[in-house]
């Protein structure tokens, strides 16, 4: 059975700090993986999704890798900025389990000013 | 239409009445799936659609839940005899012809809250 794990649980950092976010997963058969940012009250937004055939992607600021044999996956978050104040999500979709998500607990962000 | 919608936004329910969340998926995504959030973790399947046919409904909780898309389009979830412990936010999701492949659109979500 899949599970996904995400480290830390809560994350306090001054503006302009760079940041890594921490994503393990325990099938390693996987079609992709999923970064998705959660503002309070609101649905999710995807920023980044990586095929299992990749080792990363980039959007903006924002940087994620995957290492599949090992389960892991992170995103990096360059000179961070209080609008990225929110909770982020990685979920992977795997050969074994139909299609779904499976999400970890999130990471909660706060970018101090 | 642009993006996944949902309606309503927040529902408020005495415990015991029934409930249905309604999901408007990307115009000609054939893959729906339904998700429950519960307060501060991450969200958990319920169930999956490939145009009309639910193929996975293994994270449906109980009996009492129910979902249906019978044109493959706009699905809704239903909810009987809703418990205290169904107080979630439900999410939808639609994504392109290779589910589990293709990247999942997410609905902004309905805040289900029993009384």
């Amino acid at each position: 059975k899949q599970e996904v794990t995400q480290i830390p649980a809560a994350l306090s950092v001054p503006e302009g700090e760079n940041l890594v976010l921490n994503c393990s997963f325990t099938d390693s058969a996987i079609y992709n993986l999923q970064w998705f940012r959660q503002d309070p009250g609101k649905g999710l937004t995807s920023l980044l999704l990586i095929q299992s055939s990749q080792r990363e992607q980039t959007s903006g600021r924002l940087n994620a890798s995957l290492d599949k044999s090992s389960g892991r996956s992170t995103l990096y978050i360059a000179a961070s900025q209080p609008g990225d104040s929110a909770t982020y999500l990685c979920a992977v979709s795997g050969r074994n389990q139909g299609g779904k998500l499976i999400f970890g607990q999130g990471t909660e962000l706060s970018v101090k000013p | 239409g642009a993006g996944v919608s949902q309606s309503p936004r927040y529902k408020v329910a005495k415990r015991g009445q029934d409930v249905a969340l309604r999901c408007d998926p990307i115009s000609g995504h054939v893959s729906l799936f339904w998700y429950q959030q519960a307060l501060g973790q991450g969200p958990e399947f319920l169930t999956y659609f490939q145009n009309e046919a639910q193929l996975d409904k293994s994270g449906l909780p109980s009996d009492r839940f129910f979902a249906e898309r019978p044109e493959g389009s706009v699905s809704t979830l239903k909810i009987q005899r809703t418990q205290q412990e169904d107080s979630a936010v439900y999410l939808c999701a639609s994504s392109g012809r290779l589910a589990g492949y293709n990247e999942q659109f997410f609905g902004p979500g309905t805040r289900l809250t029993v009384l």
